[in-house]
């Protein structure tokens, strides 16, 4: 079994300033999917970004970026100009390539962007 | 359109009754999945399914949990005889197929045994 580790629970950022969440994971695998959701109060699950492990540039949305270390098994996620908008639980989560269907998650980052 | 949808959107029952919660994915996504969020803890796979077969039920906790899907469409997950500890979000996702495929995540049932 897959194991993904988010060693912050919570992290507290000023508007407009970068925080920056980590990630681990644990696998003898080589090709996989690594991926951060977003989770407001809503409840809902959000697509923040994804990487496919076999590419080695790291992926970037707005400004959401990653820093994938694939030989340390670490895959980092970068919030640059913070919004209150931000606010929310991330998590972090892993894909097996030859098992596409099912995501192993973190236990979650709480991020609270202050006014 | 319409995102995913589920009810009841919270759910209180008492031990030992069952339960049925109920997910509406996009139209036209052939793939389900349905986690399990326990308090503060990340999300847990129950089970998936590919039109109306379920290719792995692996993720379901105990044979008091079972999930079906019709027309390729609909989905009920159903607790039988719940426990306390079936307390937890029931969320379902859907995508048009597996691996690079993004879910699209309901708002989740919460539910709690009392």
């Amino acid at each position: 079994a897959q194991t993904v580790t988010q060693s912050q629970p919570e992290m507290s950022v000023q508007e407009a300033e970068t925080v920056t969440l980590s990630c681990t994971y644990d696998t003898s695998e080589n090709n996989y999917y690594l991926f951060w959701y977003k989770q407001p109060p809503s409840r809902q699950m959000i697509l923040v970004i994804r990487q496919e492990a076999y590419k080695q540039q790291n992926a970037t949305e707005n400004r959401f970026s990653v820093n994938f270390q694939k030989a340390a098994k670490s895959f980092s996620l970068k919030i640059s100009d913070s919004q209150l908008g931000d606010t929310a639980m991330y998590f972090c989560a892993f894909m097996k390539h030859e098992v596409d269907y099912k995501l192993s998650f973190g236990a979650g980052t709480t991020v609270t962007v202050r006014a | 359109g319409a995102g995913v949808s589920q009810s009841p959107s919270n759910k209180v029952t008492e031990k030992g009754k069952d339960v049925e919660l109920r997910c509406d994915p996009i139209s036209g996504h052939t793939a389900l999945y349905w986690y399990r969020q326990s308090l503060g803890q990340g999300l847990e796979f129950l089970i998936y399914f590919q039109g109306n077969s379920a290719p792995d039920k692996s993720g379901l906790p105990s044979d008091r949990f079972s999930a079906e899907r019709t027309g390729g469409s609909v989905s009920t997950l159903t607790i039988q005889r719940t426990q306390q500890e079936d307390s937890a979000v029931y969320l379902c996702a859907s995508s048009w197929g597996t691996g690079n495929s993004p879910l699209h995540f309901g708002n989740g049932t919460r539910l709690t045994v009392t």
